[in-house]
């Protein structure tokens, strides 16, 4: 199957910093990447899904001034999450479309303390 | 309506069974259709596709049931191995991003 990579692993900051995080697509070019969110013993929630030279579309209720995405090149996508609170520590994780099958990052582990 | 339902488990079964999923999805619209296994603290891993036809891989087969909107997943054999939550996805027309259901626990028992 294709490859998704994500960059870092996991990662702890102090409340009202940022934090980035990289998606990259290996071995094909990710027009579209996803961005999800998963707290624990929850289902996968999309934040937003991100495309290649243009904005973010965020889905509701999240918010796009906190989370921005910038998807610069078919191959890698960053979601930033400005002035991080405790309730933003996750796992966050990125997922690419590979024709019409989708492949996940290994996710971040976010904890804000 | 939840757009992808799954029943959550959990399924506690003993090595060699053969233990089956099933998932409902409320769009008729949606065109593609998959199975995931997500390890504890891991991320999702695609499993296998599911056609209209039906499809195997090894001890794994997957049905689609487009009347009934419904998909199954099978499991012959369980491993301890196959211990995992198992995640339906559908893709609808028109909608870029998968739906995914709740997951369903899967243990297998020594």
């Amino acid at each position: 199957g294709a490859v998704v990579s994500q960059h870092p692993s996991r990662v702890i900051c102090k409340s009202g910093t940022s934090v980035k995080i990289e998606c990259r697509s290996l071995d094909f070019q990710a027009t579209t990447m996803f961005w999800y969110r998963q707290f624990p013993k929850k289902s996968l929630m999309l934040m937003a899904t991100s495309n290649e030279g243009s904005k973010a579309t965020y889905e509701q209720g999240v918010e796009k001034d906190k989370f921005l995405i910038n998807h610069a090149s078919l191959t890698l996508s960053t979601l930033t999450v400005t002035s991080a609170h405790p309730e933003d520590s996750s796992f966050y994780i990125c997922s690419a479309r590979n024709g019409y099958e989708q492949y996940f990052g290994p996710g971040t582990r976010l904890t804000v303390t | 309506r939840k757009e992808v339902e799954q029943d959550p488990g959990p399924f506690n079964v003993p090595e060699g069974a053969t233990v089956a999923f099933n998932c409902t999805y409320s769009n008729s619209a949606s065109q593609s259709f998959f199975w995931y296994r997500q390890d504890c603290r891991k991320e999702p891993k695609l499993l296998m596709s599911v056609y209209s036809s039906g499809n195997e891989d090894g001890r794994f087969t997957a049905q689609l049931n487009r009347a009934s909107q419904y998909i199954s997943l099978l499991i012959r054999d369980s491993k301890l191995s196959d211990s995992a939550t198992y995640l339906c996805v559908v893709n609808r027309a028109g909608a870029n991003n998968l739906f995914f259901g709740t997951g369903t626990r899967l243990t297998v028992i020594p």
